[in-house]
C-alpha cells in the first residue's frame, strides 16, 4: 500500500476551522484518498474520500492537490466532539479490493 | 440494526483459554474485516472476507488466531490459548462491497483482557 505522512497532533480552538494535512508523495493514479476518524473508545467513523476533484459533505471538506501528492481535510468550524485521532489512508481503486491500512493518524485536540 | 454489533463488548479470560468474539455486520454487507487495536496503538489489520472468496488472512498474528463466516453473514473470530499480549479492543467493519466508494462501517469492538 502507498503511504500517507500525517503530522502525529494538531491543536485548535472550538469553532475555529481546522486543516489537517496528509502527505501521499507515491499515490498511483486509481488510490483513493480516504478519511476516518476515531473518538475515544469507539472505532473509527468514516469521515470522507476523493479522487481528484475537492469533495464536501456534512462533516467536511476534501481538498486535494492538483498534483495529488497531498491533502488536507478542513473541518470548517470545530467543536469539542471533533477530538479524535484523524486517519488519511490510500485505498486502490478499479477491480482491486481490500483492506484499509491504518497508520498512527494526527490527534486532534480542541480546546474550549 | 442500523449497524455493526459486536460482542460481547468486555471479555475478561484467563491465559491459556479459548475466547470467541462474535461481529454482526450491516445487512447486505458483503465484506467484513476484522482488526485489533492494543492500548495507544493504531489499528491493525487481522482478516478480510469478501463474498464467497477465499478470505484475506495475511493479518493473522499466529495460528492461535482462526476466524470463519457463516453464510455470509456472522463472523466469529476464535484466539486459543490466549496469551497476555492478545489483550486488545478487536474491532469489526463491514462495506457494501468490492467498489471503493464505500467505506467501512465500524462497531464498538470488543475489548478483550487476558489476565
Amino acid at each position: 500500500d502507498a503511504k500517507t505522512t500525517q503530522p502525529n497532533s494538531m491543536e485548535s480552538n472550538e469553532e475555529e476551522p481546522v486543516h489537517l494535512p496528509c502527505n501521499h508523495s507515491t499515490i498511483s493514479g486509481t488510490d483513493y484518498i480516504h478519511w476516518y476518524r476515531q473518538l475515544p473508545s469507539q472505532g473509527p467513523e468514516y469521515v470522507i474520500h476523493g479522487l481528484t476533484s475537492n469533495v464536501n459533505n456534512r462533516m467536511a471538506s476534501l481538498a486535494i492537490a492538483e498534483d495529488r501528492k497531498s491533502s488536507t481535510l478542513i473541518l470548517h468550524r470545530a467543536t469539542l466532539r471533533d477530538a479524535a485521532v484523524y486517519y488519511c489512508i490510500l485505498r486502490a481503486g478499479g477491480t482491486s479490493y481490500g483492506k484499509l491500512t491504518f497508520g498512527q493518524g494526527t490527534i486532534l485536540t480542541v480546546h474550549p | 440494526g442500523a449497524g455493526v454489533s459486536q460482542s460481547p463488548s468486555n471479555k475478561v479470560t484467563e491465559k491459556g483459554k479459548d475466547v470467541e468474539l462474535r461481529c454482526d455486520p450491516i445487512s447486505g454487507h458483503t465484506a467484513l474485516y476484522w482488526y485489533r487495536q492494543s492500548l495507544g496503538q493504531g489499528l491493525e489489520f487481522l482478516i478480510y472476507f469478501q463474498g464467497n472468496s477465499a478470505p484475506d488472512k495475511s493479518g493473522l498474528p499466529s495460528d492461535r488466531f482462526s476466524a470463519e463466516r457463516t453464510g455470509g453473514s456472522v463472523s466469529t473470530l476464535t484466539i486459543q490459548r490466549t496469551q497476555q499480549e492478545d489483550s486488545a479492543v478487536y474491532l469489526c467493519a463491514s462495506s457494501h462491497d468490492r467498489n471503493v466508494n464505500y467505506g467501512y462501517t465500524f462497531g464498538s469492538g470488543t475489548r478483550l483482557t487476558v489476565v
